[in-house]
């Protein structure tokens, strides 16, 4: 079984600038999260989608941040304008209705705002 | 709110030893506590999860420990070696499947 799937594995940007990260979870998960990691810290929740629709988007700082999932599957997180305290590990991570409790986690896109 | 917390941040045992690794939360009313294992530049590999009915789980040299009444959790790895490295995460999952991390404990495994 393929795992989660994420790139860029890494993105170095000027800050005020704009930058996407892409996710594709394992088939067949209906549910997709998005989680910040900020170097020496645990991972944040961004946002968890069920399907295409948002179940929670209450810690995504909605004024720079955004995503989708528009089919339901992979899934896109979007900054715009970067700034400096967005340098962190982007995870993906995805679960399914059957096995509700565990989360399955991709490699992460390490983001780095100069 | 849930909060988790993980003391110490940092550990470093000589190969053979045992390690414990700490891990503590506010909210007893949780689903369940997972643990994890990251390596430098990787995602996250889950290792045991303890559900909110169980008192521990064990999975090879793992074995881990949930007391709810005390909001602790604790991950026990026998017979440590240069190969446990890493930094291992508990997390505590509350209503809507939302998982809370801890910051972490970063282990050395010094030959």
């Amino acid at each position: 079984e393929a795992g989660v799937a994420q790139s860029p594995r890494y993105k170095i940007i000027e800050k005020r600038q704009s930058v996407a990260f892409w996710c594709n979870p394992i088939s067949g998960h209906a549910t997709l999260y998005w989680y910040q990691q900020i170097l020496g810290q645990g991972p944040k929740l961004l946002i968890q989608f069920q399907n295409n629709g948002v179940v929670d988007d209450s810690q995504l700082p909605k004024d720079r941040f955004s995503a989708e999932r528009l089919k339901g599957v992979d899934s896109t997180l979007k900054i715009q304008p970067a700034k400096l305290e967005d340098s962190a590990v982007y995870l993906c991570a995805s679960s399914s209705l059957v096995s509700y409790n565990e989360q399955f986690f991709g490699p992460g896109t390490r983001l780095t705002v100069l | 709110k849930q909060e988790v917390t993980q003391i110490p941040a940092a550990l470093s045992v000589p190969e053979g030893e045992n390690l414990v690794l700490n891990c503590s939360f506010t909210d007893s009313a949780i689903y369940n506590l997972q643990w994890f294992r990251q390596d430098p530049g990787k995602g996250l590999t889950s290792l045991l999860l303890i559900q909110s009915s169980q008192r521990e789980q064990t999975s090879g040299r793992l074995n881990a420990s949930l007391d709810k009444s005390s909001g602790r959790s604790t991950l026990y790895i026998a017979a440590s070696q240069p190969g446990d490295s890493a930094t291992y995460l508990c997390a505590g999952k509350a209503a809507g499947n939302k998982l809370t991390f801890g910051g972490g404990t970063r282990v050395l495994v010094k030959p």
